[in-house]
């Protein structure tokens, strides 16, 4: 079945320094890849999504690349900041279907 | 405008009884989601309801496991005889459209605790 494969599980940064999180997909279908963060004690807030027409969307520190050959896509967080802690999840859907294949989140820790 | 909620915040059961767990989707938002968060891990597609259509039951995991949605707005997702396995975080989401595309709003989650 559908499976979306999410790397590293955690990782801790240095305040300032750049965060990467990346994830692979089998579905050749998918099309939308949306990213949620997910702070403690609440619910997943998407944060920044792409489509597979394009293959990179930045808004502000934050940037998604997707490499639809390879069915890899990645978060990029510049600058981190201690309020960018929390657990990322990426998924994978298509506008033919209605269900996301999440990844299995990652725990971001930003030390100040 | 509001978004997605849900009651209880935080539910304390014992063993063997049965819990209603509620989610409020955002008005006009014809999709609705559950899913179940275990400590630490991912997220656990249980149930899918889109206007009128039969929904996808495919993810709940036993058939302790329903969910209702009345009048196309509000859900209830009940668990039946809990088990101590049942401890866990279970979010509601709610989309606009029902297709994959279409972002999915989440609300905070009714944390459950199984005695």
């Amino acid at each position: 079945g559908e499976n979306v494969e999410q790397h590293p599980s955690t990782l801790s940064v240095q305040e300032g320094d750049s965060a990467v999180i990346k994830c692979t997909y089998s579905d050749s279908a998918s099309n939308y890849f949306p990213w949620y963060k997910q702070e403690l004690g609440k619910g997943p807030q998407l944060i920044i999504d792409i489509r597979s027409n394009v293959g990179e969307k930045k808004d502000q520190r934050i940037a998604v690349t997707l490499n639809k050959t390879a069915k890899h896509f990645s978060l990029h967080i510049t600058e981190t900041q201690p309020e960018d802690s929390a657990v990322y999840f990426c998924a994978a859907s298509s506008s033919g279907t209605y269900k996301y294949i999440f990844g299995t989140g990652t725990r971001l820790k930003v030390l100040a | 405008g509001a978004g997605v909620s849900q009651s209880p915040s935080n539910k304390v059961t014992e063993k063997g009884k049965d819990v209603e767990l509620r989610c409020d989707p955002i008005s006009g938002h014809t999709a609705l989601y559950w899913y179940r968060q275990s400590l630490g891990q991912g997220l656990e597609f249980l149930i899918y309801f889109q206007g009128n259509s039969a929904p996808d039951k495919s993810g709940l995991p036993s058939d302790r496991f329903s969910a209702e949605r009345t009048g196309g707005s509000v859900s209830t997702l009940t668990i039946q005889r809990t088990q101590q396995e049942d401890s866990a975080v279970y979010l509601c989401a709610s989309s606009l459209g029902s297709g994959g595309d279409n972002e999915q709003f989440f609300g905070p989650g009714t944390r459950l605790t199984v005695l």
